[in-house]
């Protein structure tokens, strides 16, 4: 079965870029009619979708980030990596990768989050 | 995005019947999807689409949709189901939010 695993400092300063990589195991990432996708939860709140990459490199942000959010792949590797610029505290988060998958054929589309890797925390501080 | 909005906490008897309800415009024309998630633990996916549940949910656990409103149903309540829930839907733009999360409390 397939399994995430992120990866990546657990620190970054202001203004500074987080760089998380999401290593897929037990299949490819490229298999499958999946999207990649990256979601973070700050202490004690809620869920907020990042956005996601399709492994033809097709991307979708939420537009919230969309201005400091970079998702990329690397079938090669099994990896999906997520770049957040201009960090600040209200970044610090748990942060998830997760497999999407997303039904468009039937009415209405369906989609769902299943698996997710443990979550990496990244803290924003000096 | 579009909203989803959760109330923040549901409490029901051991053993009882409880509904955890999703409200957003979205979702009179997309699904929910629901997860589950525990203290300290990434969220599982417990409840997607109409009403189809993954390999090894409980079939305690249910789905439902009317109008606006997304519920996730717990015929039964166990100890163990006490847990924050999680709304997830699509916008028209392609865009996908969370809900605010309810948690549950098993008394």
């Amino acid at each position: 079965q397939v399994q995430l695993q992120e990866s990546g400092p657990g620190l970054v300063k202001p203004s500074q870029t987080l760089s998380l990589t999401c290593t897929v195991s037990g299949g490819f990432i490229s298999s499958g009619d999946y999207y990649w996708s990256w979601i973070r939860q700050p202490a004690g709140k809620g869920l907020e979708w990042i956005g996601r990459i399709y492994t033809s490199g097709s991307t979708k942000y939420n537009p919230s980030l969309k201005s400091r959010v970079t998702i990329s792949v690397d079938t090669s590797k099994n990896q999906f990596s997520l770049k957040l610029s201009y960090v600040t505290a209200a970044d610090t988060a748990v942060y998830y990768c997760a497999r999407e998958e997303d039904i468009l054929t039937g009415y209405p589309p369906i989609n769902w989050f299943d698996p997710w890797g443990q979550g990496t925390l990244v803290t924003v501080s000096s | 995005s579009s909203e989803l909005t959760q109330d923040p906490a549901v409490s029901v008897a051991l053993g009882q019947t409880v509904r955890i309800t999703c409200q957003g415009d979205s979702l009179r024309s997309y699904y929910a999807s629901w997860y589950q998630q525990k203290p300290g633990q990434a969220p599982v996916l417990v409840i997607y689409g109409k009403n189809n549940r993954p390999s090894g949910i409980p079939d305690r656990f249910s789905g439902s949709s009317s109008g606006n409103t997304a519920s996730l149903t717990i015929t039964g309540a166990q100890a163990e189901d006490e847990a924050d829930y999680y709304c997830n839907s699509r916008d028209s733009s392609g865009n996908r939010s969370f809900g605010g999360g309810t948690k549950l409390t098993v008394l």
